[in-house]
């Protein structure tokens, strides 16, 4: 199993441009989680998604957008990049709502220019 | 506000010492930690957690322990070893039954660096 895997890796954007993060998970997760990491700073919930079809905000939810058609996929889109969306960004699925731990992807590094 | 707190940025621990990373949280709703470590260029991955019904758990090398009264819990490696090098990330949850249940808050992180 390939666990959760995130593209891309890297990325720069300019103010203004738009782009997706993609994310998939082969765990048969119902659970899946978007997160941003500020340098120094702890983890913040953007969104998450309870099963296809189904998403609700986080913490940090402005800024961002989510689908979730299929139980494998859960792709955060950032419209109207800003400087303040510069981040490291983490894709995460559990199994369900209960206390079961969050398996994480290795991350995307964002710089908005 | 930070409701979940590691006061400690970084700790350095000699190869089989103690490891001692602390957390501290103000939200008294919590009843849910966990630990998650952290390489570079890599996701956090679990290492390890405790409900608010206990007060001690252990897995190998690895013991948390929660005092509530307090708010205070604080993860022990014994013995620490090199490979053990990484970010620790200290994260509550609560437990009801509205939206938003279980969502995780993360302190900002101890950087434990193990000397060999």
């Amino acid at each position: 199993n390939a666990g959760v895997t995130q593209t891309p890796k890297f990325r720069i954007l300019k103010i203004g441009q738009s782009m997706t993060l993609q994310c998939t998970q082969d765990m048969n997760h119902n659970y899946m989680y978007w997160y941003r990491q500020d340098p120094g700073m702890g983890l913040k919930l953007i969104y998450y998604s309870v099963g296809a079809g189904i998403t609700d905000k986080g913490e940090v939810p402005n800024g961002y957008n989510v689908s979730r058609s299929t139980t494998e996929d859960f792709p955060l889109r950032l419209e109207l990049a800003a400087p303040s969306q510069t981040s490291v960004y983490f894709c995460a699925s559990s199994y369900s709502r209960g206390h079961n731990e969050q398996f994480f992807g290795p991350g995307t590094r964002l710089t908005v220019l | 506000d930070q409701q979940v707190k590691q006061n400690s940025p970084s700790l350095s621990v000699q190869e089989g010492r103690i490891s001692i990373l602390n957390c501290d949280y103000t939200n008294s709703m919590f009843d849910y930690f966990l630990w998650y470590k952290k390489y570079p260029a890599e996701g956090p991955t679990f290492l390890i957690s405790i409900s608010s019904i206990k007060d001690k758990n252990e897995d190998g090398r690895f013991t948390v322990f929660l005092n509530k009264s307090a708010k205070h819990l604080s993860l022990h490696i014994v013995p620490s070893q090199p490979g053990d090098s990484a970010v620790y990330f200290c994260a509550a949850s609560v437990t009801y039954s509205g939206a938003g249940s279980y969502q995780l808050t993360f302190g900002k992180g101890t950087k434990l660096s193990v000397i060999p």
